[in-house]
């Protein structure tokens, strides 16, 4: 199974700070990675696909990257609607596999 | 608008059965990929099984941990998607999502239903 190490696992940030978040995939998984924000008692939300594009309706202060297996979700200046946990999920093979998740929080 | 709701979801022991329902609306379900996820008590997000396309003769696939307990399907002529769940184990306690992934590409999930194997 392809691991998806996601780091780091709590973010301190203030607002208006630039934060970044990874995640390494054990193999190669090409652009097949999916960031998702998950607010409390909410169901997760897309916000990046095919490692680098924003998903409908989804702030440009988002944006995703990728360097070689390490995939990143960058927030540009963190507003307080974005305190949340993030996920990846790499979708090139069976069995999907989500990162460990990401708590933003303000600092 | 895209809908997608599950219910079926509750408290079953040890070794019991539990199908789990997802409702959709909002677009052409026979041209999606669904998918059915699990997210734990301490909130780690697992993928559970995934029904392709018509075109792609329903393909079905899963997690290891649930291979030959759990069975999705769908009907698209109803608008839904089901998961049986059978053998069930403390270790299945979560909540389930269903989701719908098709070009767009739109990954929509409804808001999940509460699945907790207990004696």
């Amino acid at each position: 199974d392809i691991q998806m190490t996601q780091s780091p696992s709590s973010l301190p940030a203030s607002l208006g700070d630039r934060v970044t978040i990874t995640c390494r995939a054990s193999q190669d998984i090409g652009n097949y990675l999916r960031w998702f924000q998950q607010k409390p008692g909410k169901s997760p939300r897309l916000m990046i696909y095919g490692a680098t594009n924003l998903a409908a309706g989804v702030p440009s202060r988002f944006s995703g990257s990728r360097s070689g297996s390490d995939y990143s979700l960058t927030i540009s200046s963190l507003e307080s609607e974005d305190m949340a946990d993030y996920y990846c999920l790499q979708s090139k093979e069976s069995p999907l596999t989500f990162g460990s998740g990401t708590k933003l929080e303000i600092k | 608008e895209v809908q997608v709701l599950e219910s079926g979801g509750g408290l079953v022991q040890p070794g019991n059965s539990l199908k789990l329902s997802c409702a959709t609306s909002g677009f052409t379900l026979s041209t999606a990929w669904m998918y059915w996820y699990r997210q734990f008590p301490e909130k780690r997000l697992e993928w559970v099984a995934r029904i392709k396309a018509k075109s792609n003769n329903y393909a079905t696939d899963y997690t290891e941990s649930v291979k030959g307990r759990f069975t999705i399907s769908r009907d698209d002529s109803k608008g839904s998607i089901y998961l049986q769940m059978d053998n069930l184990k403390e270790e299945d306690t979560a909540i389930y999502y269903c989701s719908c992934y098709y070009s767009g590409p739109i990954d929509f999930w409804g808001p999940g239903t509460m699945v907790t194997v207990s004696s």
